[in-house]
């Protein structure tokens, strides 16, 4: 499959679990992003890895774990959530520094109960 | 600090009429921006940028540096640009991009 893969699409999790939420790109692009999009804010920018290694963590709480194993995997890795974690989580590539803007994946729904 | 300001949360007009949707940021340097779109069950997907000064079904933005504005415009609008647009902005020589809270289009038949 081309573009950028999330999974998985919805995920249910109770507040003492501990899940991974994965994401694919066969872009060739050499940056990653992981953005939170809830329903009464805006999109907001969780982390950005540049080949591999993590230039960005916008004060996110250490239950939000993220991995970067190589240019074409993202994880993130969640644990002991709140239910105000439950939102629409977003990962995009690009080429880094260039101009064409981001492609972005479907998301994983996720429920915090 | 790089912020964008969509005004309008729900904008809802008839097909055949006008549209355009309010970007305004606030940024010291040129900014790089951008225009998203999300179509329902759909994936945010980029629209249109302002280096590329394209047209993209339709739809045109123009960077107002003085009135530090980018606002989308279409014409006519037809039913299936009913959707959530999202104005984004990447400061020069950066690499985050900063989104909007996004307007909702409805067009009505």
């Amino acid at each position: 499959e081309t573009g950028v893969t999330q999974t998985p699409r919805h995920l249910v999790m109770g507040m003492t679990n501990k899940k991974s939420l994965k994401c694919e790109q066969h872009l060739g692009h050499n940056a990653m992003y992981w953005y939170k999009q809830s329903a009464k804010k805006p999109l907001e920018l969780m982390f950005v890895y540049n080949f591999k290694e993590q230039t960005e963590n916008n004060s996110v709480p250490s239950r939000f774990s993220p991995e970067c194993p190589n240019s074409s995997h993202l994880f993130l890795h969640l644990h002991t959530l709140q239910p105000e974690d439950s939102a629409l989580y977003l990962c995009a590539s690009s080429q880094a520094l260039d101009n064409y803007g981001y492609t972005f994946g479907s998301g994983t729904r996720l429920t915090v109960v | 600090a790089q912020r964008v300001t969509q005004p309008e949360k729900l904008l809802s007009v008839f097909k055949g009429a006008p549209v355009e949707l309010k970007c305004n940021y606030s940024y010291s340097g040129s900014p790089e921006l951008f225009w998203y779109v999300q179509y329902s069950r759909q994936r945010l997907q980029l629209l249109l940028r302002h280096i590329s000064r394209e047209s993209i079904k339709g739809f045109t933005a123009d960077l107002n540096k003085g009135e530090t504005s980018f606002h989308l415009k279409k014409p006519f609008a037809q039913e299936e640009d009913s959707a959530m647009y999202y104005c984004a902005l990447k400061g020069q020589g950066a690499q985050k991009l900063v989104f909007g809270q996004g307007t909702r289009l409805t067009i009505n038949p």
